[in-house]
């Protein structure tokens, strides 16, 4: 099985919401991040968790939290969002150190209102 | 300042021709480069990795090059066909992250292969 899960596809929220995001892997794989992406631009890391301590951390604003509960998920908690924060969010893994490629999953479109 | 740039938005090719995408990085020492095809609405997938060490790399119908010198690698599609259309995305990880696996992605050329 080499296919990364996110849940759920689409997801529209009010700027007063709480909402997660939701990703899964079961290819073993011990590293895990969180990227977001606007329209016509390419991805941009959020987070990178590695054995399931965050060890990367973009300075993104505190109103997206990670958390990754064992090695399998990963899920990001959105509350207080912007209409800037509107894009496609995409969940990845790969193996822990020396290089190694990134699996992505199909991302969840958010649209905050 | 850092910079990844793929210097053509948008890039149109006759089938059956050869697609030739260019990656040119500034201020960084890559320990690896890799290559991704991204489709509309899904996430990116992985193509090819190529080492700071290596010159060349090939898989099928792609080759990569990588030239530190010159800080550039290039991507070609041999053969190419309309489903390769898709939008292609080099990432590098630098040598001071190397480990900790953080990609910075380039900014991407939407290519077009015209039947």
């Amino acid at each position: 099985d080499t296919e990364v899960t996110q849940t759920p596809k689409h997801l529209v929220m009010g700027m007063t919401n709480k909402k997660s995001l939701k990703c899964e892997q079961h290819m073993g794989h011990r590293a895990m991040y969180w990227y977001k992406q606007k329209a016509k631009k390419p991805p941009e890391l959020m987070f990178v968790y590695s054995y399931e301590k965050l060890s990367i951390n973009e300075s993104v604003p505190s109103r997206f939290s990670p958390e990754c509960p064992n090695s399998s998920l990963l899920n990001l908690h959105l509350h207080a969002l912007q209409p800037e924060d509107s894009a496609l969010y995409l969940c990845a893994s790969s193996q822990v150190g020396g290089s190694t490629k990134q699996y992505f999953g199909p991302g969840t479109r958010l649209t905050v209102l | 300042s850092q910079k990844i740039e793929q210097n053509s938005e948008a890039l149109n090719i006759q089938e059956g021709k050869t697609a030739t995408l260019t990656c040119n990085y500034t201020n960084y020492s890559p320990a690896y480069l890799q290559w991704y095809r991204q489709d509309p609405g899904r996430g990116p997938v992985f193509l090819l990795l190529i080492r700071e060490n290596e010159k060349e790399k090939r898989k099928e119908r792609l080759k990569v090059t990588f030239d530190t010198t010159l800080k550039q690698s290039l991507f070609h599609i041999t053969a190419s066909q309309p489903a390769d259309s898709a939008t292609y995305l080099c990432a590098l990880v630098p040598r001071s992250n190397f480990g900790n696996e953080k990609l910075t992605f380039g900014t991407g050329t939407r290519l077009t292969i015209i039947p």
